[in-house]
């Protein structure tokens, strides 16, 4: 896998907003993965979108994919305290494929 | 249905003792790994089974660690004459095959002090 560069690296907003956090990649991939990571729950899969769809919708999430830029966005609607967590990407396809590289994160923080 | 579970969730132990780490994986999962993620790191890859064999060990740091895998299910990571750059979180994941999706458990906090 490649590790995905996120942006921004910290995000702070208000409970009941959304928030939207970029990823860039840099090689061709069959998918990208949006992994959440707090210290109460460990790391969570959240969505994964293939190369040929442009967006994706889970519950509150919302996963748009743009190969041709190499980039996806992550939407979280609505936000709650507990959505407070570092938030990684990472892009599938490859060699070593099972190699999970992730980089270091968006930092989003929900205040409530 | 039942994640991934690892045990103990916290362990200290001091510099020189052996440590035992265990994952449960899901049930079916027949691909395995071992990843440990010290403060303020990134994810570093351990090792990777698949069913019961180890096709790639590249990522374990030295002979100090080793992993097995019995009846294509539990998995133990074991480190020996622990040092103190050894303590960090140290995570297993499942998946059904490669490259399915890999699914995390809630990590092992190892210090070793």
């Amino acid at each position: 896998s490649q590790q995905g560069e996120e942006d921004p690296q910290a995000l702070s907003i208000q409970e009941g907003e959304n928030a939207t956090m970029n990823c860039s990649y840099k090689t061709s991939i069959n998918n990208l993965q949006w992994y959440r990571q707090n210290s109460g729950r460990g790391l969570v899969h959240l969505i994964l979108i293939r190369s040929n769809e442009r967006e994706k919708h889970s519950g509150r999430l919302r996963v748009t994919l743009d190969t041709s830029k190499k980039s996806s966005s992550l939407l979280i609607t609505a936000s709650r305290a507990a959505d407070t967590a570092s938030y990684f990407c990472v892009g599938r396809g490859g060699g070593s494929n099972y190699k999970l590289t992730f980089g270091k994160g968006t930092l989003l923080t929900v205040n409530p | 249905g039942a994640g991934v579970s690892q045990s103990p969730s916290n362990k200290v132990t001091e510099k020189g003792k052996d440590v035992e780490l265990r994952c449960d994986p899901i049930s079916g999962h027949t691909a395995l790994y071992w990843y440990r993620q010290s403060l303020g790191q990134g994810l570093e890859f351990l090792i990777y089974f698949q069913g019961n064999s180890a096709p790639d060990k590249s990522g374990l740091p030295s002979d100090r660690f080793s992993a097995e895998r019995t009846g294509g299910s539990v998995s133990t990571l074991t480190i020996q004459r622990t040092q103190q750059e050894d303590s960090a979180v140290y995570l297993c994941a499942s998946s059904l095959g490669d490259p399915d999706t890999q699914y995390f458990g809630p990590g092992t906090r190892l210090t070793v002090l």
